[in-house]
C-alpha cells in the first residue's frame, strides 16, 4: 500500500481554520486521496477524498497539489467537536477495496 | 444519516470462549468490513466481504476468525476462542456501490477478554 506522512499532533483555536498535511511522494495514478476523523470513543467517520481536482464539501475542503504527491485537508472553522484523529489515506477508489489505516494527526481544538 | 448498528456495545468474555460481534449495515450496501483496534493503538483492518465470500483478508484475521451473513441483514465475526490480547474495539463498516461516497463506519463493540 502507498504511504501517507502526516504530523503526529497539531493545535488549533476555536472559530479558525485548519490545515492538515498530508504527503504521499509514492502516490500512484490510480489511488484516491481519502480522508478519515475518528472522535473520541466513536469509530471512523468519512470526511471527504478525491482524486486530482480540489473537493468542497459540507464537512471540509480538500486541496490537491498539482503534482499529488501531497494534499491538505482543510476545516474553514474549527469547532470543539472537530478535536479527533484525521486520517489521510490512499486507495483505489473501489467499493471493495478496504481501507488501511496510519496512526493520523490528532487534532486538539481549544476554546 | 442511515448508521451502521453494531450491538452489543460492550462484550466482557473469558478467556477461550467463543464470541460473536454483530453489525447491521444499511440497507443498500453491499461491501462490509471489520476493523479493531487495541487501546492506544492504530486501526486494523482485519477483513472484507461481498457477495456472501471474504474479498480480502489481513494476516491478522487467522483460523480464529470467521465472518458471516446469516441472514442477508446482520453481518457477524466470530472468534472461535478468544484470547487477552484479542481485547479491543472492533469495529464493522460497509459501502455501497456508488463510490461518491465514503464507507460508514459502526460505533463499535468493545471486547473485553478477561
Amino acid at each position: 500500500d502507498a504511504k501517507t506522512t502526516q504530523p503526529n499532533s497539531m493545535e488549533s483555536n476555536e472559530e479558525e481554520p485548519v490545515h492538515l498535511p498530508c504527503n504521499h511522494s509514492t502516490i500512484s495514478g490510480t489511488d484516491y486521496i481519502h480522508w478519515y476523523r475518528q472522535l473520541p470513543s466513536q469509530g471512523p467517520e468519512y470526511v471527504i477524498h478525491g482524486l486530482t481536482s480540489n473537493v468542497n464539501n459540507r464537512m471540509a475542503s480538500l486541496a490537491i497539489a498539482e503534482d499529488r504527491k501531497s494534499s491538505t485537508l482543510i476545516l474553514h472553522r474549527a469547532t470543539l467537536r472537530d478535536a479527533a484523529v484525521y486520517y489521510c489515506i490512499l486507495s483505489l477508489n473501489q467499493a471493495g477495496t478496504a481501507l488501511i489505516f496510519g496512526k493520523g494527526t490528532t487534532l486538539s481544538v481549544s476554546s | 444519516e442511515p448508521e451502521v448498528t453494531q450491538t452489543p456495545s460492550h462484550q466482557v468474555t473469558q478467556m477461550g470462549q467463543e464470541v460473536i460481534l454483530r453489525c447491521v449495515p444499511i440497507s443498500n450496501h453491499l461491501y462490509f468490513y471489520w476493523y479493531r483496534q487495541i487501546l492506544g493503538q492504530k486501526v486494523e483492518f482485519l477483513v472484507s466481504f461481498y457477495n456472501n465470500e471474504i474479498s480480502e483478508k489481513s494476516e491478522i484475521f487467522d483460523d480464529q476468525f470467521s465472518v458471516e451473513r446469516p441472514d442477508g441483514s446482520n453481518f457477524t465475526l466470530k472468534i472461535r476462542s478468544t484470547k487477552l490480547e484479542d481485547s479491543a474495539m472492533y469495529f464493522c463498516a460497509a459501502r455501497d456501490r456508488s463510490i461518491s461516497g465514503g464507507y460508514t463506519f459502526g460505533s463499535g463493540t468493545r471486547l473485553t477478554v478477561v
